[in-house]
């Protein structure tokens, strides 16, 4: 089974702190996703890498970085973080091709207060 | 720009009836679609795609029609359970894109009542 795991399910970080989340994924896939879920928003890509140390800036990149070190890790920095950060956060990964689905991590529900 | 709508919110279906769920979409580079379910505090779970060759992809009690002409999808859920009861998100991606990239819509959230 395809394993996308994301560090931790919830997180309360004060405002102006940097945060960190980690995903791992365990099938050799090329392509991580981060994405944010709001109500009525739905799903937002944050940032995309297709290859170690590469990136793409997805739909709603400010405030947020990405580090791919790693073939199967992929972490989302917040460098400092704000209220209206808070929300809910999904890793995935995915074959680098156009005809497949992507795999999701259990998703962080961030906080800031 | 939302390249993939979803226009209801929510739908409120009984036990055993038929569930459908409508997508739109605007890029016509877009020719892969997929359907995703998800429950609260988990992540989302691919449940059915369709290629644009296709008009319509059959799995279970799960069927996705496609309308390229249109740019509209939908989801067809026979009979619809309680259990069927989470938000489900359609996406898209396609040659234009880079592989893989999946663009999301804003969910619809399906209520199944006993």
């Amino acid at each position: 089974d395809v394993k996308v795991t994301q560090s931790s399910r919830y997180l309360v970080k004060r405002t102006g702190e940097k945060v960190f989340l980690e995903c791992v994924q365990d099938m050799d896939h090329e392509n991580m996703f981060w994405y944010r879920q709001d109500p009525g928003l739905g799903l937002r890509l944050i940032y995309f890498s297709y290859d170690v140390k590469m990136k793409e800036k997805g739909d709603i990149p400010e405030g947020y970085s990405v580090s791919r070190e790693k073939k199967e890790r992929f972490s989302l920095i917040l460098e400092s973080a704000s209220t209206n950060q808070t929300s809910m956060y999904l890793c995935a990964s995915s074959l680098r091709e156009v005809y497949t689905e992507a795999f999701f991590g259990q998703g962080t529900r961030l906080t800031v207060v | 720009d939302q390249q993939v709508k979803q226009n209801s919110p929510s739908l409120s279906v009984q036990e055993g009836r038929i569930s459908i769920l409508n997508c739109d979409y605007t890029n016509s580079m877009f020719d892969y679609f997929l359907w995703y379910k998800k429950y609260p505090a988990e992540g989302p779970t691919f449940l059915i795609s369709i290629s644009s060759i296709k008009d319509k992809n059959e799995d279970g009690r799960f069927t996705v029609f496609l309308n390229k002409s249109a740019k509209h999808l939908s989801l067809h859920i026979v009979p619809s359970q309680p259990g069927d009861s989470a938000v489900y998100f359609c996406a898209a991606s396609g040659r234009g894109t880079s592989y893989g990239k999946l663009t999301f819509g804003q969910g619809t959230i399906l209520t199944v009542h006993p």
